[in-house]
């Protein structure tokens, strides 16, 4: 079974500037979750789909961070205009009631530095 | 509000002895507890879950995990070390009912020497 996918996989960009990372789940698992995890912390819930609809965002910086997850499967997780502050790991995450909802399948993540 | 703690950043502990990490909890109600596990640029990985029954819950690799609810407490042990089992441990906590996150603590390294 193919694990999740995520891309790119470092990035480096100046402050104000606008990033785009991109997730594809294992394929039909329903649930989809980006995390963020700062050096030192463990990683932070940004959101939750369930298929296409949002079901948790609570904790997403809106003004400048964006999910979506179009058809229900790929998801791409955008930050615009980056800080500083967002350097961090950002993990993307799938699970599926066949192999228990609690348990968590996460992509090797995207490593992003903001000079 | 529910939360983890890992008191250690690092443990060290040789190579075939035992080893625990700690973790604490504070959530509302019955806890469905968790431990991940992360290797040097990989994502984390599933080790074992404790939603209810026995205490005493087995994962991959040969770990296990007790839940003391008086203690508040789900410890991460081995009873054999492996220098392979150097990674960083990450203790998770969700209620379960209704809907609730995943909280993660900050993690705990793990060194084992050979």
């Amino acid at each position: 079974e193919a694990g999740v996918a995520q891309s790119p996989r470092y990035k480096i960009i100046e402050k104000r500037q606008s990033v785009a990372f991109w997730c594809n789940p294992i394929s039909g698992h329903a649930t989809l979750y980006w995390y963020q995890q700062i050096l030192g912390q463990g990683p932070k819930l940004l959101i939750q789909f369930q298929n296409n609809g949002v079901v948790d965002d609570s904790q997403l910086p809106k003004d400048r961070f964006s999910a979506e997850r179009l058809k229900g499967v790929d998801s791409t997780l955008k930050i615009q205009p980056a800080k500083l502050e967002d350097s961090a790991v950002y993990l993307c995450a799938s699970s599926s009631p066949y192999s228990g909802e609690e348990k968590l399948f996460f992509g090797s993540g995207t490593q992003l530095s903001v000079l | 509000a529910q939360s983890v703690a890992q008191p250690e950043d690092q443990v060290n502990v040789a190579e075939g002895n035992p080893l625990t990490v700690k973790c604490t909890y504070s959530v509302s109600g019955n806890p469905y507890l968790f431990w991940y596990v992360q290797y040097p640029n990989r994502g984390l990985q599933f080790l074992l879950k404790y939603i209810t029954g026995d205490n005493l819950v087995k994962g991959s690799y040969g770990f296990e995990a007790e839940f003391n609810k008086s203690q508040t407490s789900f410890h991460l042990k081995k009873p054999s070390a492996l220098v392979s089992d150097s990674a960083l441990y990450f203790c998770a906590v969700r209620r379960p009912s209704g809907y609730s996150t995943l909280t993660f603590g900050k993690g705990t390294m793990l060194l084992v020497s050979p």
